[in-house]
């Protein structure tokens, strides 16, 4: 595996369900981040990790809870959504210092019904 | 709050022609500029990214930075259908070394 993995691709989820979203990364990167997307809607940064401790918080509903074991993994636990959060759910990760920007992965397509 | 100024488009250049997208940003502190290109579906991809005032150049892309003016654009020559995308401007936070902001994007679109 190269890059940044996420898992699933997709997901459809009822709004009393709990599941999570995976993000592994390979770079040897000290950071990593959730974004989420909406359609005709910027990239929108939910969290970020760095050294593995988390440095920001943008607000997010207490529904999306992001979880950082060790420097290559990220998850994002999800529990009673609204469907106003269906979306793209983007991983990326960077080595902070270093000025070179983020790698994204593929992204999870979430959609609460 | 730290900003990020893109024309949404769509942009239609012809194929073979220059497509300019252009970009500016708020923070003057800002140290680190990028270009990201992200097709339909798609995850976003670091295509360009520059640190010093004027051009850099990488195959048919070019990146030009006037921090003075707070501008940033990207040009693409010799436009290919391929090249039709979403291309997003991002910019480094000043006052957090890890946090990069990015632009709405500006939609390409290259007719043959």
């Amino acid at each position: 595996e190269t890059g940044v993995t996420q898992t699933p691709r997709h997901l459809v989820m009822g709004m009393t369900n709990k599941k999570s979203l995976k993000c592994e990364q390979h770079l040897g990167h000290n950071a990593m981040y959730w974004y989420k997307q909406s359609a005709k809607k910027p990239l929108e940064l939910m969290f970020v990790y760095s050294l593995e401790e988390r440095v920001e918080n943008n607000s997010v509903p207490s529904r999306f809870s992001p979880e950082c074991p060790n420097s290559s993994h990220l998850f994002l636990h999800l529990h009673t959504l609204q469907p106003e959060d269906s979306a793209l759910y983007l991983c990326a990760s960077s080595q902070v210092g270093t000025g070179t920007g983020y790698t994204f992965g593929s992204g999870t397509r979430l959609t609460v019904v | 709050q730290k900003e990020v100024e893109q024309n949404s488009g769509p942009l239609s250049v012809p194929e073979g022609a220059i497509a300019s997208l252009n970009c500016t940003y708020s923070d003057r502190g800002s140290q680190s500029f990028f270009w990201y290109r992200q097709y339909s579906g798609k995850s976003p991809e670091l295509i360009m990214f520059i640190y010093s005032n004027g051009d850099k150049e990488d195959g048919r892309f070019t990146a030009q930075l006037n921090k003075a003016s707070q501008y940033v654009s990207l040009l693409i020559r010799d436009s290919q259908p391929s090249d039709s995308a979403t291309y997003l401007c991002a910019v480094n936070e000043y006052s957090s070394a890890s946090k990069i902001i990015f632009g709405s994007g500006t939609r390409l679109s290259i007719r043959p």
